[in-house]
Parts: C-alpha cells; sequence; structure tokens
C-alpha cells in the first residue's frame, strides 16, 4: 500500500537558518504529494502541492520538487522566521486510492529568535 | 475564500453524554470527510461523504455517527464515548472525492475530552 516517510524531529533551528525537510514516499503510478502545516492549537494548513514528476510546488518561500526517480518530496525554505515553528507533515494521495490522503508522521520545527 | 468552519472550539462531555461536532463549508465543495487526530501524531481518516451520501467509513465505532444535511454541512454525532476518544476532530472538505490532485482543505478542529 502506499506509504509516507518523513524525516523524524523534533528539528530546532535558528531564525534565518536554512531548513530541509525530508519525505519519501512508497505509491504505485503518479500520487499527487502535499505538504500540509499545523501550528499549535490549529488544524492543517495546506502549504503547497504537486501533482506530476518535476512539478515544483511553492508557498511563503517553501518549496518542494516531486522527484519521481528518488520518490521524494523534500521541503525546503531559505531562511526560516520563528513564526515558521509548526507540524509539518507530508502527505500523498494515490491514484488508486479514491480520497484517501496517506500522511508522514509528521516534523516538529521550533525555530528559536 | 478556503474556509472550513468547525463548532464548538472544544467540548467536554461524559461517557453517558450525547453531544454533536459542527462542521460547515461555502466553497461549493461536494466532498467532506472526518478526521480524527491523537496528540503528536497524523490524522486519521474516519469517513468520507460524497454529494452528501456516506462513500468510506474507515471501520469506526457505532458511537460515532457522522450525517450530511446538504452539501454545506456536515455532522458527527456522539453518543457512549471512551475516554480514549479524547483527541482533535478535524473536517475536510475538498471540490469531488476521487480526482487526482484534488486538494482537501481543512478546519481548525474540535478538541474534544471525553471523562
Amino acid at each position: 500500500g502506499d506509504s509516507v516517510t518523513q524525516m523524524e524531529g523534533p528539528v530546532t533551528l535558528s531564525e534565518e537558518a536554512f531548513l530541509t525537510i525530508n519525505c519519501t514516499y512508497t505509491a504505485t503510478g503518479y500520487p499527487s504529494l502535499f505538504w500540509y502545516v499545523q501550528y499549535p492549537g490549529e488544524g492543517l494548513q495546506l502549504l503547497l502541492k504537486a501533482t506530476k514528476a518535476d512539478d515544483k510546488g511553492s508557498n511563503k518561500g517553501f518549496e518542494a520538487t516531486y522527484r519521481k526517480e528518488t520518490t521524494s518530496f523534500h521541503l525546503e525554505k531559505g531562511s526560516v522566521q520563528v513564526s515558521d515553528s509548526a507540524v509539518y507533515f507530508c502527505a500523498l494521495r494515490g491514484e488508486t486510492s479514491g480520497s484517501r490522503l496517506t500522511f508522514g508522521e509528521g516534523t516538529q520545527l521550533t525555530v528559536n529568535p | 475564500d478556503t474556509e472550513v468552519t468547525q463548532t464548538p472550539k472544544h467540548l467536554v462531555m461524559g461517557m453517558t453524554n450525547k453531544k454533536s461536532l459542527k462542521c460547515e463549508q461555502h466553497m461549493g465543495h461536494r466532498a467532506m470527510y472526518w478526521y480524527k487526530q491523537k496528540a503528536k501524531k497524523p490524522p486519521e481518516l474516519m469517513f468520507v461523504y460524497s454529494y452528501e451520501k456516506l462513500s468510506i467509513n474507515e471501520s469506526v465505532p457505532s458511537r460515532f455517527s457522522p450525517e450530511c444535511p446538504n452539501s454545506s454541512l456536515l455532522n458527527l454525532h456522539l453518543h457512549a464515548l471512551q475516554p480514549e476518544d479524547s483527541a482533535l476532530y478535524l473536517c475536510a472538505s475538498s471540490q469531488v472525492w476521487a480526482r487526482r490532485g484534488e486538494t482537501q482543505y481543512f478546519g481548525p478542529g474540535t478538541r474534544l475530552l471525553v471523562l
């Protein structure tokens, strides 16, 4: 079945540091890939998505590229801010899974001033 | 506007109570979902409604009873819950159910505590 493996956290960075959160997946065909962010005490917000190989999703300075050859969708940001502190979930929606989202375990990011 | 609203924000209930969670969206979406999220874990799918019909029930205990009165509204009726049902309950919606690349938009959740 479909699965998502995320970089284990927690991750702690200083403000303006470079961020990478690794995400790899297992799925048949061409799944759609998503990054969601959950701020403390809130629901999930869509951060970015990509639906085909080599697509790059981007939003609020975050980027991720759909790499079919390495089955990866790593999240990056060039300069993090304290306000980026949150839990980040990588997710996929397989071609044959209806509307089920398969989530990774989540990565807790803390950014210190 | 990609807003999904949920009420109440917090709920405390005893094991013999009956309560309901409410979810609303006005984006014209025809698929709506309930998820359960335990602390430090990803959301787990409970139910999917497509065009107001129940399409998926992920073997959820009958003490959880979903209802979709119309295309904008989704309820989750709770009865005789157990303390282990304490969690964040998230509602989500998408334009349709099974379409490639379809994005689900989540509400802020209802934090439920069962005593």
